[in-house]
């Protein structure tokens, strides 16, 4: 979608290796998360932003980090993958929760750990 | 966020109105009832909301009844790109953060 991008979209890993997936947006907007999604699961938040160097926890956060020192960046880095972590991850922003036109979602970056 | 209950599937045929239920019979007065969907790869994408009154805009109509309990997606002329997994979400006022269900699959037939 215009105005949020992930990058990279594809990238496969070894067990182990950190990895770091990058969410950028150019609309300004406060909140960004950081969603997994996977076969018989949905999409599960992993942890979010609401502004710039304030973060929380989602409800499968176990192995993953989050930073966000600017507005327009929010970055998700497993310190160390394992295979688990084998999944389609997608960012979302919004400016506020209550905004009528909900969250504008990435294109999502596919995540292989071998 | 309460819980919602969605079919894990439908069909509709090309040309009509695809009509996705939504039970939401623990909804509390402040949580709205919102929907997104997802084509095949791709993220997300909102569809509209609502809190008591029916809603329409240019994708979709949201028909919510009186007791709130349950809802009802309207796509009026569904097309073969309507084809996506459609989800019901509740989310409280000033919640910070979107719960994704597992939705219900519509697959529009020619």
């Amino acid at each position: 979608d215009a105005g949020i991008t992930q990058s990279p979209r594809h990238k496969v890993t070894e067990t182990g290796t950190p990895v770091t997936l990058r969410c950028h947006q150019t609309e300004n907007h406060r909140y960004m998360y950081w969603y997994r999604q996977d076969p018989g699961h949905g999409l599960r938040l992993i942890h979010y932003s609401y502004g710039v160097k304030d973060t929380d926890k989602g409800e499968v956060s176990d192995g993953y980090s989050v930073s966000r020192s600017k507005t327009e960046d929010f970055l998700l880095t497993l310190e160390s993958a394992t295979s688990s972590q084998t999944s389609v991850y997608f960012c979302a922003i919004t400016t506020t929760p209550d905004w009528a036109y909900g969250y504008t979602f990435g294109s999502g970056t596919r995540l292989t750990v071998v | 966020d309460a819980k919602t209950t969605q079919p894990p599937s439908m069909d509709c045929a090309e040309g009509r109105a695809a009509n996705l239920p939504c039970n939401h019979s623990t909804i509390s007065g402040n949580e709205y009832v919102y929907w997104y969907r997802q084509i095949h790869s791709q993220g997300p994408q909102y569809i509209i909301h609502g809190l008591k009154n029916n809603e329409t805009n240019e994708m979709a109509s949201l028909i919510i009844t009186e007791d709130r309990k349950s809802s009802t997606l309207i796509l009026p002329h569904a097309t073969l790109r309507d084809t996506a997994v459609y989800y019901c979400i509740l989310r409280g006022q000033g919640a910070q953060k979107l719960v994704f269900g597992q939705g219900t699959r519509l697959t529009i037939n020619p």
